[in-house]
Order: C-alpha cells, then sequence, then structure tokens
C-alpha cells in the first residue's frame, strides 16, 4: 500500500524559505490518475490545501498563497517537494503530503492517503 | 472559495450512541464531499467519500449521506476508538476546502 513520508527542517526563519520534501512508498509517484497534495494544519485549527501537482509537471495551487509556492516532482526518488517563500509566522503548521484522488470523470476528488505530517515552526 | 460550515463544533457522547454530524456548503457541491477522521497528533484518516461511499477498511458504523449544499456524517453506534475530530472537504470547486471540524468527546 502507498505510504507518504514528509522531511525537511523543523525551524525556519521568518522572510526566509521553507523546503519540505515528500517520499512515496509502495507505489509510484508516476502513477497515472493521480495527482500529489501538499495541506496545512495551525495548531488548533482547521485543514488549508496548499496546492497540488500532475506528474506531467501541471500545477496548480491555492490562490492565497499562489504567489509563494512552488510544487515540483522528482520521479527518479520518487518524490514530491514544497516551496514556500518569504514565511512568517502565521506559515507555521503542521505540513501534510498526501495523495490526490481523482474521480474517473477528471474531477478532484479526495485525499488518501496521508503523511504523518511534520511541524514546521516559524521563528527567529 | 466555497465555505464549509461544520455543526456541532464540539460534541459530548457516551459509547453506543448514534452521532450525528452536519456539514453545509456555502453553495451546491452536488456530492463533491468527503469525510475524515483525525486523532491527537496523527493524519486525518478517509472515512467517505463522494458523500457516501465508505471507505474500504472502515467500519459500517460510519455512514454518509446528503447532496447539493447539507451533508451528514452519522456513526450508528459510538465506539471508544471513535472518540477524534471529524472534518468534511469539498472537492467541486478549486481550491478544495475543509470544514473547521467537530470533536467528539467522551460524556
Amino acid at each position: 500500500q502507498v505510504q507518504l513520508q514528509e522531511s525537511g527542517p523543523g525551524l525556519v526563519k521568518p522572510s526566509q524559505t521553507l523546503s519540505l520534501t515528500c517520499t512515496v512508498s509502495g507505489g509510484s509517484v508516476s502513477s497515472g490518475g493521480y495527482y500529489w497534495s501538499w495541506i496545512r494544519q495551525p495548531a488548533g485549527k482547521g485543514l488549508e490545501w496548499i496546492g497540488r501537482l500532475y506528474t506531467s509537471g501541471s500545477t496548480y495551487y491555492n490562490p492565497s498563497l499562489k504567489s509563494r509556492v512552488t510544487i515540483s516532482v522528482d520521479t527518479s526518488k520518487n518524490q514530491f517537494s514544497l516551496k514556500l517563500t518569504s514565511v512568517t509566522a502565521a506559515d507555521t503548521a503542521v505540513y501534510y503530503c498526501a495523495r490526490d484522488v481523482f474521480y474517473t470523470s477528471g474531477s478532484p476528488g479526495w485525499f488518501d492517503p496521508w503523511g504523518q505530517g511534520t511541524l514546521v515552526t516559524v521563528s527567529s | 472559495d466555497i465555505q464549509m460550515t461544520q455543526s456541532p463544533s464540539s460534541l459530548s457522547a457516551s459509547v453506543g450512541d448514534r452521532v450525528t454530524i452536519t456539514c453545509r456548503a456555502s453553495q451546491t457541491i452536488s456530492s463533491y464531499l468527503h469525510w475524515y477522521q483525525q486523532k491527537p497528533g496523527k493524519a486525518p484518516k478517509l472515512l467517505i467519500h463522494a458523500a457516501s461511499s465508505l471507505q474500504g477498511g472502515v467500519p459500517s458504523r460510519f455512514s454518509g449521506s446528503g447532496s447539493g449544499t447539507d451533508f451528514t456524517l452519522t456513526i450508528s453506534s459510538l465506539q471508544p476508538e471513535d472518540f477524534a475530530t471529524y472534518f468534511c472537504q469539498q472537492s467541486y470547486s478549486p481550491p478544495p476546502t475543509f470544514g473547521g471540524g467537530t470533536k467528539v468527546e467522551i460524556k
């Protein structure tokens, strides 16, 4: 079964770039029919979708973060990555990667499975 | 963005109780509605997709219903392992958005 695991620094200074990687095991990030997403959750708060990527390289970002977000894929390592620039304390959250399951019609669907999440704190 | 509103935000219930959680969308989303369970310190787990389709391996005491703007998640007989926070998510219109969550606590 597919498993995802996030990795990256747990502490980032304000104004710097947050960089995380999601490693996919038990399946291929190149598998057709799936997108791959990043989602975050500030402590004690709800979930916010950041963006998604298809193995063709197509990306779609949340308009609220679009100017600061880049999601990319490394098929040779079976990984996809998140970069978020110019971070502030408001970007402190647990960051999850997840497989983005689409309907056969091509419409976006649900997230399954998710990685365990990684806490990123923005602080000097 | 489509706003998803869950109610209640929290509830207290006893083992064996029937529990119903509501999710309302700010506009029609057909059946593009999915439910997740999250336990403290863990990632969300998919329970139901497309409003009423039970994800494989999820106990049959969980069920979902609704279409349009109003949806419900029902736990027919609450078990100790069901105490958690539940989120709904719409995928009808990007960006996908989540409800604020319903925390189910032990009475």
